[in-house]
Order: C-alpha cells, then sequence, then structure tokens
C-alpha cells in the first residue's frame, strides 16, 4: 500500500520563527489533506490541497502532486501552534484516507 | 455546518460490557469511516461507509462492529473488548465518490475509550 512518511517527526521552535512541514508519498493521490491536532485530539483541517499552493493566514500549502510531495508552512509561530501535524492522502481509485506519520511541534514563550 | 458530532466524548467500559459509539454529520456527506488512534501514532481507518453499505472493513476483529443506520447515522457497536482496544476513536466524513474531487475528509472530536 501507499507509504506516507513526514518529516520532521519532531520540531521544537521559538515563538516567532518559521518553519517547514513535509509529507512526502509513495503513489498517485486524489486528494491530500493537512490537519492539526489539538491535546483534545481534534483533528482541525488546515488545507484540502491535492495540488498548487494555497494560503491562509500564517500557513500556507504547496502540493507538487507529480513529485508526490507537500509542504505545510508555519510564519510567525504562535504557542497555539503546539500540537501534531499530519497529512492525510487519498489514493486514486479508493475511498481510503492514508494519514502520514505526524510532526509533533512545540512553541515555545 | 461543516460538523461531524460523536456521542460519547469518554467511555469507560468492562470487558464484558455492551456499548456504542455514535456520530452524526448533516452535511450530507455520502462515505463515512472510522477510524482507532493510539497514544503518539497516527489515525488508522477501521471501516469505511460508502452510500450506507460497508466498503471497506480493514480487517478489524469482529468485537467491532460498524453500522450505517442511514446516510446521517453511524454507529459502532463494542463488544468483549481487551484493555489493548483502549484509544481515541475517530469518525469522518466526506462528500467525493471514488474518483471525485471533494473538499475533503472532516473529522468529529473523538470517543476516548478505556477498557478496564
Amino acid at each position: 500500500g501507499i507509504q506516507v512518511e513526514q518529516s520532521p517527526p519532531d520540531l521544537i521552535l521559538q515563538e516567532g520563527a518559521n518553519s517547514t512541514l513535509r509529507c512526502n508519498f509513495s503513489d498517485s493521490v486524489n486528494n491530500l489533506q493537512w490537519f492539526h491536532q489539538n491535546p483534545w485530539g481534534q483533528l482541525i483541517n488546515l488545507f484540502y490541497i491535492p495540488s498548487g499552493t494555497k494560503q491562509n493566514g500564517r500557513l500556507s500549502a504547496t502540493t507538487v502532486a507529480t513529485e508526490r510531495y507537500s509542504l505545510l508552512y508555519i510564519s510567525s509561530s504562535q504557542t497555539t501552534d503546539s500540537g501534531v501535524y499530519f497529512c492525510a492522502v487519498r489514493p486514486s481509485g479508493t475511498y481510503k484516507y492514508i494519514f502520514g506519520t505526524g510532526t509533533r511541534l512545540k512553541v515555545l514563550a | 455546518d461543516t460538523e461531524v458530532t460523536q456521542t460519547p466524548k469518554h467511555l469507560v467500559m468492562g470487558m464484558t460490557n455492551k456499548k456504542s459509539l455514535k456520530c452524526e454529520q448533516h452535511m450530507g456527506h455520502r462515505a463515512m469511516y472510522w477510524y482507532k488512534q493510539k497514544a503518539k501514532k497516527p489515525p488508522e481507518l477501521m471501516f469505511v461507509y460508502s452510500y450506507e453499505k460497508l466498503s471497506i472493513n480493514e480487517s478489524v476483529p469482529s468485537r467491532f462492529s460498524p453500522e450505517c443506520p442511514n446516510s446521517s447515522l453511524l454507529n459502532l457497536h463494542l463488544h468483549a473488548l481487551q484493555p489493548e482496544d483502549s484509544a481515541l476513536y475517530l469518525c469522518a466524513s466526506s462528500q467525493e465518490g471514488r474518483n471525485s474531487a471533494g473538499q475533503g475528509a472532516f473529522f468529529g472530536q473523538g470517543t476516548r475509550l478505556t477498557v478496564v
């Protein structure tokens, strides 16, 4: 089956710093999403981005489907950005959403 | 309304109990999902329903029994669970069909299950 790897696995930042999270996937996909999981377990939709670039405030994402990767950029990080970031892909021809390995982010005040 | 509602939020059950988790969405989505998430791991797919029919069962033990009574509701019936089944159970829904685009999957807040 498809493999979805995220890097880095852990990241510690000072408040105000910028960061880039990466998601690599091993096969073609119909859909790619980025989620932020808060400490209570809620998966918050950040981006639906099967291809191209999107921006929402301090966050932006880029997916290059032909090269099988996606990037999530966080600028001017805040302590509330702490948590786990997952990408999830839906392989072509299936209903499955497969999650990446996750990046655990901690932003220090 | 982009909300998926799960109840209960927390559940403690004994190994001989029978309980059910419930999930509801009113976005008109025709695909609904159950995921299981252990601590410090990504969510793992358990079941997918498409148009109220079970489409995918990821070799889940029979002590977990899904049910989709209608297009808005999804249940997960639990019976004779083991302590290792303790986890966060997440429900999701999505609009798209097998090969069509949509806006992706939306997740509920989860049910934190403890089996004692």
